[in-house]
């Protein structure tokens, strides 16, 4: 069975904080997505990865294929960065979803 | 290029009625798929689609019913509404790389 473990289940920090959101997933997974969802707001993609590593502005995300690992780093965190983050590993026909990480960034 | 268009964004229902929750995109994904999002429990797949015509079952499918006559429309229907499926409904659609996500809608069933 395809699974997806992710870790905290919540975060808080202080801003400027750098942050670090982790995802673990099983056998079958062949790619990594992470998802941002502001309070009562839309799921947005912010990254899909099957190797190496992604960055986009203060967003970071690698993976370890070997490990079955993934983590999600923002640098220099802001207010704005609070949200639920949420991992998802692609199987071969759904994704299955991590139960995210709640990330409350204090100013 | 409008993404994944779903309505309606905020619905009330009751107990027994039905509707249809509408989900469009326009990038000409295959891959179209409707999810719930509950506190507590993630988002957890209720059908999903890989190709015009063709449907299958996800883990919570009971209650709803999908058709997928078009590429670019996925509608999502609940036959007889139960106070159970109140919840954040979402539509997505993935070809190879991102995912997209309709904005939602919160159904409550009274």
């Amino acid at each position: 069975k395809n699974e997806v473990e992710q870790s905290p289940q919540n975060l808080t920090a202080q801003e400027g904080e750098f942050i670090t959101i982790n995802c673990s997933y099983s056998v079958g997974i062949s790619a990594l997505h992470w998802l941002q969802q502001h309070p009562g707001g839309g799921i947005v993609s912010l990254f899909m990865l099957s190797s190496g590593k992604k960055k986009h502005g203060r967003l970071i995300a690698t993976i370890n294929i070997q490990e079955k690992h993934s983590s999600l780093h923002i640098t220099a965190s802001h207010p704005r960065d609070s949200a639920v983050y949420i991992c998802a590993g692609q199987g071969a026909q759904k994704l299955v979803f991590g139960q995210g990480t709640r990330l409350t960034i204090n100013p | 290029n409008a993404g994944v268009t779903q309505t309606p964004k905020f619905q009330v229902l009751k107990t027994g009625q039905s509707m249809t929750l509408q989900c469009a995109q326009d990038m000409n994904h295959e891959y179209m798929s409707w999810y719930r999002q509950d506190p507590g429990m993630g988002l957890r797949l209720i059908h999903y689609s890989v190709g015009a015509g063709i449907t299958d079952q996800g883990e919570v499918p009971n209650g709803y019913n999908v058709s997928r006559s078009t590429t670019e429309d996925f509608p999502l229907r609940l036959l007889s509404a139960a106070p159970s499926q109140t919840s954040v409904y979402f539509c997505a659609s993935r070809r190879q790389g991102a995912v997209f996500f309709g904005q939602g809608t919160r159904l409550t069933v009274v």
